[in-house]
């Protein structure tokens, strides 16, 4: 079985521009989590998404968003890019919305901000 | 809030055993998870507890002690392939959300 992946897996962008960035859930999970990964630091949480709806949020600016289709696919698009947003961003997917259902992550986006 | 505290760097022989702390203190517990990260990798799960005591799974062990906000990840016989980066992660109240410590970087060396 495919696990989560991602795409695109290295991208460059300038200062002001916008980002999308997507994720595929492993069959069968219907709940995709976002998380921010700075160089040498742990993952910070960006967002959850279970069925579609938004079920939390991480302390993020507006400027972030997100969204999940029917196929539970997902999307994280962040707008007038900062420096500060070269990351590793990172989906992970689950069976259920609660719980200690085992996060799985995909290897990741790599977002340069020049 | 929460806080996650656990050492930047070790260093340890291949065939040796390695501890790797976790401290806490979270608003909310819902269990704690271990996972791995290669550079450049995704993070890749190793443990979860949620009670006290020792969880055992081949070379690596996970423990907790909820009331003293701890935890543990023992690695064992050491093999080079073992340097990683090590997180330490809580799920916190509402259990949708894990935090993660920043990491412990272990080098094995021969």
């Amino acid at each position: 079985d495919a696990g989560v992946t991602q795409s695109p897996t290295h991208l460059i962008k300038t200062r002001g521009q916008h980002v999308t960035l997507r994720c595929s859930p492993i069959s069968g999970h219907k709940s995709v989590s976002w998380y921010q990964q700075v160089l040498g630091q742990g993952p910070q949480f960006i967002f959850q998404y279970y069925e579609k709806e938004e079920r939390g949020r991480g302390n993020f600016p507006d400027r972030f968003s997100a969204r999940q289709f029917p196929n539970y696919s997902s999307e994280l698009n962040v707008n007038a890019l900062l420096l500060g947003d070269s990351a590793l961003y990172l989906c992970a997917s689950r069976v259920g919305s609660f719980g200690a259902n085992v996060l799985t992550f995909g290897a990741g986006s790599r977002l340069t901000v020049l | 809030g929460q806080n996650i505290d656990q050492p930047t760097e070790m260093t340890a022989t291949e065939g040796a055993i390695v501890q790797i702390n976790c401290t806490y203190q979270t608003s909310g517990f819902n269990g704690l998870f271990w996972y791995q990260q290669h550079a450049g990798e995704a993070p890749t799960f190793l443990s979860y507890n949620v009670l006290d005591g020792l969880e055992e799974k081949g070379r690596f062990s996970s423990f907790l002690s909820r009331s003293k906000g701890y935890s543990y990840l023992l690695l064992k016989e050491l093999q080079m392939k073992d340097s990683a980066s090590y997180l330490c992660a809580v799920l916190g109240a509402g259990s949708y959300q894990l935090t993660f410590g920043k990491g412990t970087k272990l080098s094995v060396i021969p």
